[in-house]
């Protein structure tokens, strides 16, 4: 079946630096998202990308979406403490269906 | 009102028991959706409902009922469940079919455990 890869699986990083993480995938999407997960929550939807080279900002956030349609990265500037938690990506493959990556774990060290 | 809201926050349940899991959002969207999260596990979903009707279900075991009263309220009704069935159920709401922009939006979730 379609397979998402997330990388790093895990970032231990000084606050104020600069992150870095993509998602690969061997099949084609229409569409990519990025969520945030804290533990214990729900993941929080941080960019929805619809369009192959689309390169979408949310505050400190930018994603982009591939030209092959197969993989998206995200980056975060300045990493604060607050951006700790879990990020997956996932790909939209119809109206109603949504594969999510393994997760990237993040954690800021003050 | 731009939230899925869903009850109870915490369920403990024995194997013999009936309870059931209740989402709901008012954000006037047509699909409705249960997923099973284990920890440091990505979400799995287990079924769909769109325009009130159930159109995917993910092979998910019987003891599993979903349940759509009208287009903002999602069920998941339990019964004989497995102590395994225990993880973070996420409910999560999108627009639906007729919209190309159709991210879905989560709820803080439910944790159960199972005895």
């Amino acid at each position: 079946g379609q397979q998402l890869n997330q990388s790093p699986q895990s970032m231990f990083i000084q606050e104020g630096e600069d992150v870095s993480m993509n998602c690969t995938s061997s099949s084609i999407f229409n569409t990519w998202l990025w969520y945030k997960q804290d533990p214990g929550e729900g993941p929080v939807l941080l960019i929805a990308l619809y369009k192959a080279g689309e390169l979408t900002s949310n505050g400190r956030l930018t994603a982009q979406f591939g030209i092959t349609r197969k993989d998206s990265f995200l980056n975060i500037s300045a990493s604060i403490p607050s951006d700790v938690g879990i990020y997956f990506c996932a790909g939209k493959t119809s109206y109603d269906k949504v594969i999510f990556g393994p997760g990237t774990s993040l954690s800021v060290i003050p | 009102d731009t939230e899925v809201t869903q009850t109870p926050k915490h369920l403990v349940m024995g194997m013999t028991n009936k309870k059931s899991l209740k989402c709901e959002q008012h954000m006037g969207h047509r699909a409705m959706y249960w997923y099973k999260q284990k920890a440091k596990k990505p979400p799995e979903l287990m079924f769909v409902y769109s325009y009130e009707k159930l159109s995917i279900n993910e092979s998910v075991p019987s003891r599993f009922s979903p349940e759509c009263p009208n287009s903002s309220l999602l069920n998941l009704h339990l019964h004989a469940l497995q102590p395994e069935d225990s993880a973070l159920y996420l409910c999560a709401s999108s627009l639906g079919r007729v919209s190309t922009y159709n991210e879905q939006f989560f709820g803080p979730g439910t944790r159960l455990t199972v005895l």
